[in-house]
């Protein structure tokens, strides 16, 4: 089973401030996707990045896959209430999509 | 609207009382997926299914049996539930696989599900 290790588990930050979270393996993935999800609901799909070195932005979020595809990382600027979530990465390889633990992100006003 | 729809939302049930959840999707997408959510362990994938008639293990098949007779359909069946089954399970389809590239998921609402 390939493993994803995200960090931090936990992130409570004042609004306006600006945070990364990390997303880690020792495995090599031809895909990594970033999803965010709320409480009561499935995960949302925010990104897919497929290319070693790749960066995405959305708004405020800018998503990088590292250059040997192992590793990525969520990069938020002035983060907002409403950025509050469980935000997951999900590594895709041989048939199957493995999620790391979740980041639990808390944007106080 | 494009959706995956998962029934029922809230489900409680005794011990090896088999039961069915469903799982519908209206996009078209090959590949459809379960995955039970616990705390502390995240989201770890039951089954998956590359398309019709076609299922394959996830990391943690044991005690749970899919079907794929259709591309919209992929029901999850608990024949004897048991308390460590108790979780929040997702249903999840998507287009696949592009040149080993995978789509991304397009998750159900969930059914959380307590074996008493």
């Amino acid at each position: 089973t390939q493993l994803l290790e995200q960090s931090p588990q936990f992130l409570s930050i004042q609004e306006g401030e600006n945070l990364t979270v990390y997303c880690n393996s020792s495995s090599v993935f031809s895909s990594l996707q970033w999803y965010r999800q709320e409480p009561g609901e499935g995960p949302v799909l925010l990104v897919t990045v497929v290319t070693g070195g790749e960066v995405k932005k959305l708004k405020r979020l800018t998503f990088q896959f590292g250059d040997a595809r192992k590793d990525s990382s969520l990069h938020i600027t002035a983060a907002q209430p409403g950025d509050t979530g469980l935000y997951l990465c999900a590594g895709g390889a041989g048939g199957k999509l493995t999620f790391g633990q979740g980041t639990i992100l808390t944007v106080h006003p | 609207e494009a959706q995956v729809t998962q029934n029922p939302r809230y489900l409680i049930t005794v011990t090896g009382k088999k039961l069915t959840v469903t799982c519908s999707q209206n996009m078209n997408h090959e590949y459809m997926s379960w995955y039970r959510q616990d705390p502390g362990l995240g989201l770890r994938q039951i089954y998956y299914s590359m398309n019709v008639e076609v299922t394959d293990k996830g990391d943690v098949p044991e005690g749970y049996k899919v079907s794929r007779k259709e591309k919209r359909n992929f029901p999850l069946i608990l024949e004897s539930p048991s308390p460590n089954q108790t979780s929040l399970y997702f249903c999840a389809s998507s287009f696949g696989f592009n040149r080993g590239k995978m789509y991304g998921y397009t998750f159900g609402s969930g059914t959380r599900l307590t074996v008493v």
